[in-house]
């Protein structure tokens, strides 16, 4: 059981747009903890790309946007492309358990 | 540009302790205020912390693996390391080694995970 949830997956036709949402509880993203998102291909690590709810690291594309509201986080990925199908994981701080938590992961099948 | 990658042996028996180091290139691990970390993804799962070290001192271990684990740093290497003792099969897992800018800042980079299974 992952302290912040996320759907396990979400589909979308190519060119749509999707979001995948992040909630999590007043000890880490309602207290105000950066969200973080990243990005996994099968068999590959993690790739930051949404940092700070909603900045993006240098050559992501412009398609990806991160979003906060109260106690949730959202990724939004407009105009989708086989590419994007992989596994994203939100990420924060939570002050209870004074370290990292991370979402269940949420795959994204591009139909 | 910072690298990290993970080294240790891929089978552990049970009950023994898993060791694993990270190696930094490209830059000092003893400069900037960086939290170098160890995560582990179990396989077909998510994400779990397992704990950073601060490089000015002072460790955070995941609740749940705190009595079991050590990490700690060897500037003169560019290193640092994980060990986690009396291991069983619930410790199979890709270890992952990384780095943040702070307590609640994020990941990168990572180093690109290796996998260790204990079993006899």
């Amino acid at each position: 059981q992952s302290v912040l949830t996320q759907p396990p997956s979400v589909s979308g036709a190519p060119g749509q747009r999707i979001t995948i949402s992040c909630t999590g509880s007043s000890s880490n993203i309602g207290a105000g903890y950066d969200v973080h998102w990243y990005q996994q291909i099968p068999g590959t690590a993690p790739k930051l790309l949404i940092y700070g709810y909603s900045k993006r690291p240098s050559g992501v594309p412009d398609r990806f946007s991160g979003s906060k509201s109260g106690t949730s986080a959202s990724l939004a990925i407009s105009g989708l492309q086989a590419e994007d199908e992989a596994d994203y994981y939100c990420h924060s701080y939570d002050k209870s358990l004074s370290g990292s938590v991370f979402g269940g992961g949420t795959k994204l099948i591009v139909l | 540009q910072v690298q990290l990658q993970e080294s240790g042996p891929g089978l552990v028996k049970p009950s023994q302790t898993l060791s694993l180091t990270c190696i930094v290139s490209g830059g000092s691990i003893s400069s900037g205020g960086y939290f170098w970390s160890w995560i582990r993804q179990h396989p077909g799962k998510g994400l779990e912390w397992i704990g950073y070290i601060y490089n000015r001192g002072g460790t955070y271990y995941s609740p749940s693996l705190k009595s079991r684990l050590t990490i700690s740093i060897d500037m003169s290497k560019n290193q640092f390391s994980l060990k986690l003792s009396s291991v069983t099969a619930a410790d199979t897992a890709v270890y992952y080694c990384a780095r943040a800018g702070g307590y609640q800042l994020p990941y990168d980079p990572w180093g690109r995970g290796t996998l260790v299974t204990v079993s006899s």
